[in-house]
């Protein structure tokens, strides 16, 4: 089955800095990537997702890129803020139905002030 | 904006215990999901459920685990024997469309289930 790694499991940046966080998935089928974010306490959250058919999305300050070769996609954020602090998870799934997400292990991530 | 919701928020059974997690998905969403994340770990899927009926499973959903649409609006998990290893949050999710119409899956706020 799909196996996801991501990597760091935690981050810490300096308010304005740029977080990274970078994923890789091991069946070449898969072809929709969310992240979602997940403060303490709450629910999960997308926040951002890519489809195979294309190498990058942006959304203000978050953008996701995907290299097919590679089985990698990762998570950018420019100019972090404090309330960017939170869990990050990457995720996978494939046809026929994409409905089992197969999640990486979270990255924490922590923007100081 | 319509949510997800579950009930309890926190379940605390003893071991051998049946238990019922009760999820209200957004009312014109047409797939359910259940996760679980044990403390620390990764989120899991279990099970995905449209048109009445169980579209895929992973190995963790053995047959300990079953779920319903009883009604029109709750869809529920049950754990027929719970073991101390079923502690974990459960979150159930939902979707409009599966992924490859574009449906985002909506998470629940989760039960956290505690086994003694």
């Amino acid at each position: 089955g799909e196996n996801v790694e991501q990597h760091p499991s935690t981050l810490s940046v300096q308010e304005g800095d740029s977080a990274v966080i970078k994923c890789t998935y091991s069946d070449s089928a898969s072809n929709y990537f969310p992240w979602y974010k997940q403060e303490l306490g709450k629910r999960p959250q997308l926040i951002i997702d890519i489809r195979s058919n294309v190498g990058e999305k942006k959304d203000q300050r978050i953008a996701v890129t995907l290299n097919k070769t590679a089985k990698h996609f990762s998570l950018h954020i420019t100019e972090t803020q404090p309330e960017d602090s939170a869990v990050y998870f990457c995720a996978a799934s494939k046809p026929p139905g994409y409905s089992t997400l197969t999640f990486g292990k979270g990255t924490m991530l922590l923007v100081s002030p | 904006e319509p949510e997800v919701t579950q009930t309890p928020s926190h379940q605390v059974t003893q071991m051998g215990q049946e238990v019922i997690l009760r999820c209200v998905p957004i009312s014109n969403h047409l797939y359910f999901y259940w996760y679980r994340q044990i403390l620390g770990q990764k989120v899991e899927f279990l099970v995905s459920f449209y048109n009445n009926e169980i579209s895929e499973k992973s190995e963790i959903f053995d047959d300990q685990f079953s779920v319903e649409r009883p009604d029109g609006s709750n869809f529920t998990l049950k754990i027929r024997s719970t073991k101390l290893e079923d502690s974990a949050m459960y979150f159930c999710a939902s979707s409009e469309a599966d992924q490859l119409q574009g449906g985002e899956q909506y998470f629940g706020p989760g039960t956290r289930l505690t086994v003694t």
